[in-house]
């Protein structure tokens, strides 16, 4: 099963909401990923999770919080977020981060809206 | 020089025609490499990953050329459902995990 399940699929929200996004995964990696995408260009790295640990945050706004509960989850809390925050974001997943980098597979995304 | 980059595209071709993308990369050190393919408001597949000097699958073939740093993606036989952007993807080994995408080149299939 190579799936990476994301929710919700859409999402609305004013600049003073707080939401959550959610990923997960059940192929058994060891390492998650949060990515943004804005239309027309290839997706930008957010933060990357090796064994359930922050190991690369891409110098992102403190309005973006990544949380990995565990092995198989991964979420992204948003507070605070501006218009230009809106995009869609993309959860992948990979093996781990061993010496031969990995494939990742992405899940279907969260296209965010901010108003 | 990106780290990466790709032909801009946008190819526009008939159906039944071969298409071939080019990507280049910087990092000499680089020993793995995908192509992804991503549809209109989709998340990117990966279609071929590339280890050594090649891949074919089927009407899809990737060959590597580490001399002159930069990969191909060969499609024979496009099919309208071939319609979708390709992203060349290095992985950066100085920065462990972190993907390198290229632009993207947007490939068209007509009947």
């Amino acid at each position: 099963d190579t799936e990476v399940t994301q929710t919700p699929k859409h999402l609305v929200m004013g600049m003073t909401n707080k939401k959550s996004l959610k990923c997960e995964q059940h192929m058994g990696h060891r390492a998650m990923y949060w990515y943004k995408q804005k239309a027309k260009k290839p997706p930008e790295l957010m933060f990357v999770y090796s064994y359930e640990k922050l190991s690369i945050n891409e110098s992102v706004p403190s309005r973006f919080s990544p949380e990995c509960p565990n092995s198989s989850l991964l979420n992204l809390h948003l507070h605070a977020l501006q218009p230009e925050d809106s995009a869609l974001y993309l959860c992948a997943s990979s093996q781990d981060l061993g010496v031969r980098i990995c494939e990742q597979f992405f899940g279907p995304g969260t296209r965010l809206t901010v108003l | 020089r990106k780290e990466v980059e790709q032909d801009p595209g946008p190819f526009n071709v008939p159906e039944g025609a071969t298409v071939a993308f080019n990507c280049t990369y910087s990092n000499s050190a680089s020993q793995s490499f995908f192509w992804y393919r991503q549809d209109c408001r989709k998340e990117p597949k990966l279609l071929m990953s590339v280890y050594s000097s090649g891949n074919e699958d089927g009407r899809f073939t990737a060959q590597l050329n580490r001399a002159s740093q930069y990969i191909s993606l060969l499609i024979r036989d496009s099919k309208l459902s071939d319609s979708a952007t390709y992203l060349c993807v290095v992985p950066n080994y100085n920065q462990g995990g972190k993907l390198i995408f290229g632009q993207g080149t947007e490939l068209s299939v007509k009947p």
